[in-house]
């Protein structure tokens, strides 16, 4: 499968613990963005990367929150002092363009469950 | 901050039936408008785009939707649901950048 992959897909942690993500985009996507999803609600933007330079960053993302891309590949996106209220699926996708007609692909998703 | 809203959080209906999903959203300018689906333990994929053109869009499966640009609307329509098209269904927006805004979603379930 040569789609948007996310590891790990499921991640239990008790709280105040660190956790980090990674997604590994379709080959040659220049664009990355996580998104988190709570229940009942669709996704919401946090952060968006064009290669390897993070240009946007939603308010929805915490001091606690950190996203690297280094090599404008893979993506990893970190919680530190992980609280209740960060459990939620957090989804990673990726996009080929330098225009604003894109098209996202998206990965299958890391759940985080806090306890 | 542009909104989208779709109108139904639950839908049940039977095989052959028509679907039709209801979506707005506030943007006033420019805007590209997707359908993404999410079939049950799958990720979200594309049922299809509007960016420009015919404001009437065919996608996969037998979905299309229609741009009403006055009305700010795209909705979702199949003439013939199967009982493979129990998902949920996103609807989203980009306006004038890269992030989609995405509504709640509609949960639809096909009745055998």
């Amino acid at each position: 499968d040569t789609g948007v992959s996310q590891d790990p897909r499921h991640k239990i942690t008790k709280r105040g613990q660190n956790v980090t993500f990674r997604c590994d985009p379709i080959s040659e996507h220049n664009r990355l963005y996580w998104y988190r999803q709570t229940l009942g609600q669709g996704p919401e933007f946090l952060t968006y990367f064009q290669n390897e330079a993070q240009l946007e960053k939603s308010r929805l993302l915490s001091d606690r929150f950190s996203a690297e891309r280094p090599k404008g590949s893979f993506s990893t996106l970190e919680i530190q002092r992980t609280e209740q209220g960060d459990s939620a699926m957090y989804l990673c996708a990726s996009s080929l363009g330098t225009g604003m007609n894109t098209e996202a692909f998206f990965g299958q998703g890391t759940r985080l469950t806090v306890v | 901050a542009q909104s989208v809203s779709q109108h139904n959080h639950h839908v049940i209906l039977s095989e052959a039936a028509s679907l039709e999903l209801g979506c707005n959203y506030s943007y006033g300018g420019t805007v590209n408008l997707f359908w993404y689906v999410q079939y049950p333990g799958q990720h979200l994929q594309l049922l299809l785009k509007y960016f420009s053109g015919d404001p009437l869009v065919k996608g996969i499966k037998g979905f299309e939707a229609e741009f009403i640009k006055s009305k700010f609307s795209f909705n979702l329509r199949k003439p013939s649901v199967q009982w493979s098209d129990t998902a949920e269904y996103f609807c989203a927006v980009t306006a004038g950048d890269y992030k989609l805004s995405f509504g709640a979603g509609t949960t639809v379930t096909v009745r055998a």
